[in-house]
């Protein structure tokens, strides 16, 4: 079974500094996608990034790059440059190869300080 | 503009009612899923459907069940509802490919049980 841990339950940071959160998984397939949601206090469930197993390079998007440990099954997220926007909570997740058994990690309330 | 439509954005229901969550999808994605999240754990899968008329059981199907007819529509039933389902529900949809698809949300059901 796939399972998706998140050991930061809340997070602080200054504006403009850089802030990772973390994560590791556990899965026994060899192919598998590892996402990164975001969730504001309005609810909403924005995508924010996505990892391949099998991409050599991490992902990067914006300001938003995955650390993607392999061998330690860790996918960290890094959010540079911080801004009081980011305040909110942040969920790792992954997906099978068909994209169905899609679970997520408990979260992490991450709060940006002025 | 993609869209997953959840019926209600808040419902209130007495303990043994039967509760019907609806939720449908615009995008003509094969996978749908339904969600429970609570604070501190994060989004859990109560079931999954990857087709007409197939679903899968997630990490918390006890107390639910769906129902899938047509491909854009996606049913939670709560045959029984008691307390302990007092919860946010959230439908998501996806098209496979090779797990890269990210998850489509709606926004969410917040269901009290009295």
């Amino acid at each position: 079974a796939q399972k998706i841990t998140q050991t930061q339950p809340g997070m602080f940071v200054q504006e403009k500094e850089a802030v990772t959160l973390d994560c590791t998984y556990d899965t026994s397939d060899p192919s598998y996608g590892l996402f990164w949601y975001k969730q504001p206090s309005s609810g909403e469930m924005i995508f924010l990034i996505y990892q391949g197993s099998y991409d050599q390079q991490n992902a990067t998007e914006g300001r938003y790059s995955l650390n993607f440990q392999k061998a330690r099954k860790s996918a960290n997220l890094v959010i540079s440059a911080s801004q009081l926007g980011d305040s909110a909570m942040y969920f790792c997740a992954m997906s099978d190869n068909y994209g169905q058994n899609f679970v997520f990690g408990p979260g992490t309330r991450l709060s940006v300080l002025p | 503009d993609v869209k997953v439509t959840q019926s209600s954005r808040y419902l209130v229901k007495r303990t043994g009612e039967k509760v019907f969550l609806e939720c449908v999808q615009d995008m003509d994605h094969e996978n749908m899923f339904w969600y429970r999240q609570d604070p501190g754990l994060g989004l859990r899968l109560i079931y999954f459907s990857y087709d007409v008329k197939m679903k899968e059981k997630g990490d918390i199907p006890e107390g639910y069940s769906v129902s899938r007819e047509k491909k854009e529509r996606f049913s939670l039933i709560l045959e029984s509802a008691s307390t302990n389902q007092t919860s946010m529900y959230l439908c998501a949809s996806s098209t496979p490919s090779l797990g890269r698809e990210k998850l489509f949300f709606g926004s969410g059901t917040q269901l009290s049980v009295l």
